[in-house]
This record gives structure tokens, C-alpha cells and sequence, in this order.
């Protein structure tokens, strides 16, 4: 079956400094990987769609400068989360489209400190 | 653009009684429609989707209706368990499946 992986699940990292995330689709060949973020107590927020061989399009409030992501074949892609401060705490999630629905990683929850 | 909107919670109700989860939605496409289920400490899982309008999508006791003339995809239960205790998200995707737009999610606790 598909499925969607993503390291590290947990992570800290000090106020100002930077923290990058892995997602590796499996079973199924990733073309396109979505990354959204769920802050506390709120919903998923599309952070940016990456398909390969294309542009990265960033969704508004997002910047490549702050969230930049390698999508290098059909079944990775990495983002980092630069300068992190309290407000970029939450769930991040990636997902990859296949048979016309999303499949979803567990997500990586950063904690800023 | 498109957006979901759902009912507020926390939702609280008792074993045995029945959930309706409200949820509409617009846009100008013709999306997939989903409910997707959230647990402490884990990404969502889908519950169902639905991509054809006037089709019902079910699991696990859940279903729902695509109803494409009032815009609106209810979750509904018979009969919930204190197990069904998690945030639930209506969401759609008018790109096949490429960028998903979730609501802001409901919040169900069932007490013994």
C-alpha cells in the first residue's frame, strides 16, 4: 500500500535557530508533496506544493526564504524551518496525492524554545 | 478560493447517542470531498471521501452525503462510542487530491 513517512516525529530546537524535516513516500512514486503546518489548536495550513522537475509554489504568508524544500526524486522531500521562533511551533505535515486523495505523514511536531 | 466550514466544538455527547457534524464548502471546481480523523499526537487519517456528488461515503459507522446542490457534506453516527473521542476534519480537494483545504475541525468527546 501507499505510504507516507516523516522524520524526525518530535523535535526541539532553540529560538533562532534552524530545523530541516524529511517526508519519504512509499509503495507509490510522489510527483507532488504538499507541506502544511497546524499550529496549536488550529487547522492544517498549506505551507507550499513541490512537484518535481517544477516550481515550488508557496502559498500566501509563506516564503521559500523561511521555509525552503528539496523535493530531488519521485519519493523524498526535505523542508527546513529557518530561524524558527515561537510562532512557527506546530504539527507539520506532508502529503503526497495519489488515486485522487492525499496520503498523509504522522507529521513532525517541532517545539521552539 | 475554496473553504470548508464546520461545526464548532467541543462536541460532547454520551455512549450510545448519535453525531451530526456539520460541514459545508465552496468552490467554483468539483472537488473530492473528505472526513478525516485526528488523535492526540498523530496526523490525520481519512475516514472516507466521496468524489462523486449525490454518492454517501461510510466507515467505521460514519457516513456522509455528498450533497452538491446545498454545498454540504454532514458526518453522521448512530450510535457514537467513547473510543470515536478525536478532532474530526471535513476537507476538500478540487485538484485531485494535490492540495487538500481542511475546516478547522470539531473536537468529539464521548463520555462512558
Amino acid at each position: 500500500g501507499a505510504l507516507v513517512y516523516q522524520y524526525p516525529r518530535r523535535t526541539i530546537c532553540k529560538s533562532g535557530t534552524s530545523m530541516r524535516m524529511e517526508c519519504q513516500a512509499v509503495g507509490f512514486q510522489a510527483t507532488s508533496v504538499a507541506w502544511y503546518r497546524q499550529s496549536p489548536q488550529k487547522t492544517f495550513e498549506l505551507i507550499a506544493l513541490s512537484t518535481v522537475n517544477s516550481a515550488i509554489k508557496y502559498e500566501q504568508n509563506f516564503t521559500q526564504e523561511k521555509f525552503p524544500i528539496s523535493h530531488p526524486n519521485l519519493s523524498f522531500s526535505s523542508m527546513t524551518v529557518l530561524n524558527a521562533y515561537l510562532e512557527d511551533r506546530g504539527l507539520y505535515l506532508c502529503g503526497a496525492p495519489w488515486g485522487y486523495e492525499q496520503y498523509f505523514g504522522p507529521g513532525t511536531r517541532l517545539t521552539v524554545l | 478560493g475554496d473553504s470548508v466550514t464546520q461545526t464548532e466544538g467541543p462536541v460532547t455527547l454520551s455512549e450510545g447517542t448519535s453525531l451530526t457534524v456539520n460541514c459545508s464548502y465552496e468552490t467554483k471546481q468539483y472537488p473530492t470531498l473528505f472526513w478525516y480523523v485526528q488523535y492526540p499526537g498523530e496526523g490525520p487519517q481519512l475516514l472516507f471521501k466521496v468524489p462523486k456528488a449525490n454518492e454517501k461515503g461510510s466507515s467505521r459507522g460514519f457516513e456522509a452525503t455528498y450533497n452538491k446542490e446545498a454545498t454540504s457534506f454532514h458526518l453522521q453516527k448512530a450510535s457514537v462510542q467513547e473510543s470515536d473521542s478525536a478532532v474530526y476534519y471535513c476537507a476538500l480537494s478540487a485538484t485531485g487530491g494535490y492540495k487538500v483545504v481542511f475546516g478547522s475541525g470539531t473536537r468529539l468527546l464521548v463520555s462512558p
